[in-house]
């Protein structure tokens, strides 16, 4: 399967514990998407990396998030003292920018869905 | 925040109706694309119209847009059971240089195939 993966699935945890979820894009992409989606919304952008430098954060990502993407390959993005409000699906993509075209099509990971109780 | 809304929320519909989706969106764009999602799942890249075009067909899917209007449609033919889904559209305003091009969505209109 070449396509966008994210670990893990499923996530519960005690309010105040860190979280870590992980992608792994498609290979030969440079460009990787954190987004996060509540029920019944759709997803929001929190950050952006090209290759190994994150260039853009949301005001959505507070200074409990924090994400990385060492060597541009694989990415985490850590949730520190978790609150319930974090609840949500974590979802990650990649892309390939289409040079003078300036189209970018983001291909998604399945999402990580965390619970925090 | 949300970029705008797909109308309507929800759309039940009989296997081989057609079915239509509109979007609206706030401020100027690059590209819209529409994304399907299965519940609980990631989200599928369906198609992308680029803002220097009116309408474009992939399959059973034709999506139009009209920027005067701020607005996008997604017409599916032929429904089968398996379309049921929730529909996105996302639109992105464009990078450059190193620019990201984030995507920002609606909320997304729930799409029921009844068999």
């Amino acid at each position: 399967d070449t396509g966008v993966s994210q670990n893990p699935r499923h996530k519960i945890t005690k309010r105040g514990q860190n979280v870590t979820f992980r992608c792994d894009p498609i290979s030969e992409h440079n460009r990787l998407y954190w987004y996060r989606q509540t029920l019944g919304q759709g997803p929001e952008f929190l950050t952006y990396f090209q290759n190994e430098a994150q260039l853009e954060k949301s005001r959505l990502l507070s200074d409990r998030f924090s994400a990385e993407r060492p060597k541009g390959s694989f990415s985490t993005l850590e949730i520190q003292r978790t609150e319930q409000g974090d609840s949500a699906m974590y979802l990650c993509a990649s892309s390939s920018l289409q040079g003078a075209t300036g189209q970018e099509t983001q291909y998604f990971g399945p999402g990580t869905r965390l619970l925090v109780l | 925040s949300q970029q705008g809304e797909e109308d309507p929320q929800a759309l039940s519909i009989q296997e081989g109706e057609n079915a239509t989706m509109n979007c609206s969106y706030k401020t100027s764009i690059n590209n819209l694309q529409w994304y399907r999602q299965n519940s609980g799942r990631g989200l599928v890249h369906l198609i992308l119209i680029r803002s220097n075009e009116r309408e474009k067909h992939s399959g059973r899917l034709r999506v139009t847009l009209d920027t005067s209007k701020k607005s996008s449609s997604l017409l599916i033919t032929a429904s089968r059971a398996a379309d049921t889904a929730s529909y996105f559209c996302a639109t992105d305003a464009g990078g450059s240089g190193a620019g990201s091009y984030q995507l920002t969505f609606g909320k997304g209109t729930k799409l029921s195939v009844i068999p």
